[in-house]
Formats: C-alpha cells, sequence, structure tokens
C-alpha cells in the first residue's frame, strides 16, 4: 500500500534555531518527492523536488535530502524564522496510476520567539 | 511562475443552500484539476480530480452528487457544494498542473466555508 508517514506531527522550536522534519513513504514506483510549505489558511508552497538521483538539494534556508534506497527524505530548517510557522507536507509522487499523488499528513511547525 | 486563483476565499451560508467555488488557472491551461478537502490540523484529502470536457473522478465516500464538480474549460473548474449542512464546514482547496502528470502541482489559496 502506498503511504506517506511524517513525523514528528507537531514541533516548537525557538526562533533561531535548527529543526529537522522527516518523510518516510512506501510509495513504488517512486518518481519524484516534494516538500510543501502551506500557511494557515492558504494554499500549500512548493519548497523542493527531489528526483531518484538527487540527495540532497537547497532552497534558501531549506535543504531537503533524500534516502531512494531507505525511502526517507528530511527537511532541514536553517536558523528558524517566526514566519516559518507553518504546516510542511511531504508528497510523494508515483511513476503510474492515474491518482499518482500521495500526502503526508504534514508536520505542524511553530517558531516563538 | 503557475498561479492558481480560488475564489471566494471564505463564505458562510446556511443549512441548505449551495455554494459554488471557482478554480482558475491564471497563466496556463490545466486539463486536469484536483479538489480537496482539509479538516483543522489534517492534510489534503483527495476528493475528486476534475477532467476538462468530462465527468469528474470522485474518491471513495465522495458523494458525487453533493459535491458538483464542472469543468467547462481549460482553465476553470468549479466546485459546488449541494444542499450544504454544517458538517461540510471545511477548508476546501483546488490544485493544477501546468503540464504532464510528473510536473509540480500549483495550489490554490483555499476557500474556508462555514454552514450555519
Amino acid at each position: 500500500k502506498n503511504q506517506v508517514e511524517q513525523s514528528p506531527q507537531s514541533l516548537i522550536i525557538l526562533e533561531g534555531k535548527n529543526c529537522t522534519l522527516q518523510c518516510n513513504y512506501t510509495v513504488s514506483p517512486f518518481s519524484n518527492l516534494r516538500w510543501y510549505k502551506q500557511d494557515t489558511g492558504r494554499g500549500p508552497v512548493s519548497l523542493t523536488i527531489m528526483t531518484f538521483s538527487e540527495n540532497t538539494k537547497s532552497n534558501g534556508r531549506y535543504t531537503a535530502t533524500l534516502d531512494a534506497d531507505t525511502k526517507q527524505s528530511s527537511l532541514h530548517i536553517t536558523a528558524s524564522q517566526l514566519s516559518d510557522s507553518a504546516s510542511y507536507i511531504c508528497v510523494v509522487s508515483a511513476q503510474t496510476g492515474a491518482n499518482n499523488l500521495f500526502f503526508g499528513t504534514g508536520t505542524r511547525l511553530t517558531v516563538i520567539p | 511562475g503557475a498561479v492558481v486563483s480560488q475564489h471566494p476565499s471564505r463564505v458562510i451560508c446556511k443549512s441548505g443552500t449551495s455554494v459554488k467555488i471557482e478554480c482558475r488557472s491564471l497563466d496556463f491551461q490545466a486539463t486536469t484539476m484536483f479538489w480537496y478537502r482539509q479538516f483543522p490540523k489534517q492534510s489534503l484529502m483527495l476528493m475528486a480530480t476534475s477532467n476538462e470536457g468530462s465527468k469528474a473522478t470522485y474518491e471513495q465516500g465522495v458523494e458525487k452528487d453533493k459535491f458538483l464538480i464542472n469543468h467547462a474549460s481549460l482553465t476553470l473548474s468549479t466546485l459546488t457544494v449541494t444542499s450544504a449542512h454544517p458538517e461540510d464546514s471545511s477548508f476546501y482547496i483546488c490544485s493544477a498542473r501546468d503540464r504532464g502528470n510528473h510536473s509540480p502541482l500549483h495550489f490554490g489559496n483555499g476557500t474556508r466555508l462555514t454552514v450555519t
């Protein structure tokens, strides 16, 4: 069964600190993995996309990693800011199937001053 | 970049009435759009796939007669919640791809529906 699991469910950190969010998946055959940021009451916005051959990719203070062998991805946020408070959703695409997208339940990050 | 516009952003309606939500792709054509529902502190749940010029494909457990989807053009899909009840109160989000099945999804900003 194709599934995407994220941990932790929620996280509270102090402004300026770093944090790492995890995403484990069983989607097969794997196509790509995307991390989205969703601010409260808004639609998700893409942060990074990882394909099978990519191990790490950065977008400003966000760095995503992918281990296709263990089917794990992480999103590392450096020097957190208050505006990083949001839900972070991991979405995995399969290569085949009419509905080929599988959503994680998200990690709710709260950055406090 | 590609933009998806969703309207309205918030709507309050009385039980028994119908509400229409629009999803537009502003700078690209989308043969397929997706509609999601999101409950508080939960992730997105796919409700249906909207196909331009043909019937929508609904996920298991989603009532097609209650959630009417129309995709009349390559830039517009609408979701109509018919005979709304308080339990239909939720956050509804649409998304679209501007190319093939493996191009990124662009999401609308969602519609907060409250049924009183």
